[in-house]
């Protein structure tokens, strides 16, 4: 159980386009579900704090304009990468808080070209 | 700030050796800990949690760790490694206040050699 699926898997986008990343719980309900970014050889680092029906949580020094964070039901949490650049090429990782701890989607890379 | 720090980035070990990999966080409150393993090409998987009670946790496949909260620290064992061992581990804290936010150490890359 505790389940988180995570698409797309890999993706390539253009320069100055925006990419949607869904997280979705698959046999529970997720009131509260995390994003991560990780660098290559690098440990994942918080990016935001998605609560459902509410507005995302952000950690310094991630513009909130740029990652658009939605969780409007408590099985889905998007993060939307808004005018791409190459250097949002990274590892994306969702996270949702079960009552067992935590449990992480499979990562989606992006890469800008 | 609160910080988790793994000081072994890179281990390298033969098959049947010993492993201890060592965790350390700065906060002085309630935490709740976890290590995370992450297999090449694949997604984080939990290893283990400690939450309260007996300070030594065993985990999936072996491993165990022992929370020794006047060192602030949470260091992973493996009494004998394997080559499937191979992977990299992550060290992960959760404050117990108003955070409630899962930080990770920077992780530290294990290879075993068979």
């Amino acid at each position: 159980g505790a389940v988180v699926s995570q698409h797309p898997s890999r993706v390539i986008c253009k320069s100055g386009t925006s990419v949607k990343i869904e997280c979705r719980s698959l046999d529970f309900q997720a009131t509260t579900m995390f994003w991560y970014r990780q660098f290559p050889k690098q440990s994942l680092m918080l990016m935001a704090t998605s609560n459902e029906g509410s507005k995302a949580t952000y950690e310094q020094g991630v513009e909130k304009d740029k990652f658009l964070i939605n969780h409007a039901s408590l099985t889905l949490s998007t993060l939307t990468v808004t005018s791409a650049h190459p250097e949002d090429s990274s590892f994306y990782i969702c996270s949702a808080q079960t009552g067992y701890g935590y449990t992480f989607g499979s990562g989606t890379r992006l890469t800008v070209v | 700030a609160q910080s988790v720090s793994q000081h072994n980035h890179h281990v390298i070990l033969s098959e049947a050796a010993s492993l201890e990999l060592g965790c350390n966080y700065s906060y002085g409150g309630t935490v709740n800990l976890f290590w995370y393993v992450q297999y090449p090409g694949q997604h984080l998987q939990l290893l283990l949690k400690y939450f309260s009670g007996d300070p030594l946790v065993k985990g999936i496949k072996g491993f165990e760790a022992e929370f020794i909260k006047s060192k602030f620290s949470f260091n992973l064992r493996k009494p004998s490694v394997q080559w499937s061992d191979t992977a990299e581990y992550f060290c992960a804290v959760i404050r117990m206040d108003s955070s409630y936010k899962l930080i990770f150490g920077s992780g530290t890359r294990l290879l075993v050699r068979p």
